[in-house]
């Protein structure tokens, strides 16, 4: 089964770029990899996907090494609206049946 | 812009009971999903739905669990007697296609509370 980790926690600054890093050792091999905020007490929500090496959208930008072992969410200049928790999610074909798996998450705090 | 809606935003059920969980995919789409959270932990997938059946569970998934779509717009999580430790947070999410590079949308959840 795939394990997917992450930081559990980052702070940082207003205007700063963030990086936040996740750790997928089984991806399937045809499996993009998605990220996603989540603010409390809501969904998560789409932030950007890729399948490899980099993918940049209007809020973030996505990497992606050859091995697809991992991935890193750049978020460009943060602002305290992006105090969140981050998660990866990729799928998982490990055990026969496909399944997807979120990551543990990495709570952000934006400080002013 | 199109989301996902689940109703209610809040249960509260006597430990043994049958719960209906319910949800309106995007109109559009085609791919259903159903996942937990427990307080402070990760989503968790239960489920995948396409063509009026499972595509794919997980392990938590047992024979307490249901899914449904009664109609052309619900989608329904059933738990048949619930549990203590069924008391989480459960997202629908619907994508257009099953194929990794369709992101899912996700609802704003249920909260499950057993009393």
């Amino acid at each position: 089964l795939a394990k997917t980790t992450q930081p559990i926690s980052m702070d940082s600054y207003e205007g700063q770029e963030v990086n936040i890093t996740c750790s997928h050792n089984n991806i399937a091999t045809n499996d993009y990899i998605t990220w996603y905020q989540q603010f409390p007490s809501q969904g998560p929500r789409f932030i950007i996907q890729g399948y490899k090496t980099k993918v940049t959208n209007e809020v973030a930008s996505l990497f992606i090494p050859a091995d697809r072992k991992s991935s890193t969410l750049s978020l460009p200049r943060v602002s305290l609206s992006d105090t969140a928790v981050y998660y990866c999610l990729v799928g998982d074909a490990g055990s026969g049946t496909y399944k997807y798996i979120f990551g543990t998450g990495t709570r952000l705090k934006v400080l002013a | 812009e199109p989301e996902v809606t689940q109703t209610p935003s809040h249960q509260v059920t006597q430990m043994g009971q049958e719960v209906i969980l319910r949800c309106v995919p995007i109109s559009n789409h085609l791919y259903f999903y159903w996942y937990r959270q427990i307080l402070g932990q990760k989503v968790e997938f239960l489920v995948s739905f396409y063509n009026n059946e499972i595509s794919e569970k997980s392990e938590i998934f047992d024979d307490q669990f249901s899914v449904e779509r009664p109609d052309g717009s619900n989608f329904t999580l059933k738990i048949r007697s619930t549990k203590l430790e069924d008391s989480a947070m459960y997202f629908c999410a619907s994508s257009e296609a099953g194929a990794s590079n369709q992101p899912q949308h996700f609802g704003d959840g249920t909260r499950l509370s057993i009393l």
